[in-house]
């Protein structure tokens, strides 16, 4: 089945520092990833979805100078935290999109837990 | 995001009982709805799906029920074990641009021996 790999599964990062997660698809090209942020004890929210070869869209009230995404390749997409703060501390989850199997096609990877100290 | 960042509400049953979780969802024109379930510090799994024109849709165990004039969509497990216990999202997916795919609220499921 789809797998997709999300790395580092935990990081701690000193305030003011940036920090970069990948998120690839390891047998599946994915023209669509999505980047989600997971605070505890609450839902996925979207932040924005990532295209290759293209910009990101972000959604509102997401700073995309904060949070840069790269889609570089069909199997690799990165959100990199800028600037770090406590308040970026979460649970980072992203998704990548098969396009060709439908609803059950979007795959998560396991999250990045990054905690900002 | 377009997700409510609510806290997330509890469902307890015992082993073997029937489970019920429940989600209002915000798009009349989403084209899929997707139930998933995230175990703790893990991404999402898939569960089961039902496109818009569904109302029913069973899969082992688990029975997906939309209900688009109150925009409602519920999540029945029969014979609930404790290897369900976890958090449950329902989420949708756009029909528009990207097919974005947003959650709702979740519940947490704790299943007693």
């Amino acid at each position: 089945g789809a797998v997709v790999s999300q790395h580092p599964s935990r990081v701690i990062c000193k305030s003011g520092t940036s920090v970069k997660i990948e998120c690839r698809s390891l047998d599946f090209q994915a023209t669509t990833m999505f980047w989600y942020r997971q605070f505890p004890k609450q839902s996925l929210m979207l932040m924005a979805t990532s295209n290759e070869g293209s910009k990101a869209t972000y959604e509102q009230g997401v700073e995309k100078d904060k949070f840069l995404i790269n889609h570089a390749s069909l199997t690799l997409s990165t959100l990199t935290v800028t600037s770090a703060h406590p308040e970026d501390s979460s649970f980072y989850i992203c998704s990548a999109r098969d396009g060709g199997r439908g609803p059950v096609g979007y795959t998560f990877g396991s999250g990045t837990r990054l905690t900002v100290v | 995001g377009e997700s409510v960042g609510l806290h997330l509400p509890t469902l307890s049953v015992q082993e073997g009982d029937n489970s019920i979780i429940n989600c209002a969802y915000s798009n009349s024109a989403s084209d899929y709805f997707i139930w998933y379930k995230q175990e703790s510090g893990k991404g999402p799994q898939f569960i089961i799906d039902i496109r818009s024109n569904m109302d029913k849709r069973q899969g082992q165990r688990v029975t997906v029920l939309l209900n688009k004039t109150v925009k409602h969509l519920s999540l029945q497990i029969a014979a609930t074990q404790p290897g369900d216990s976890a958090v449950y999202f329902c989420a949708e997916i756009s029909n528009t641009g990207f097919q974005k795919l947003v959650f709702g609220t979740g519940t947490r499921l704790l299943v007693s021996p």
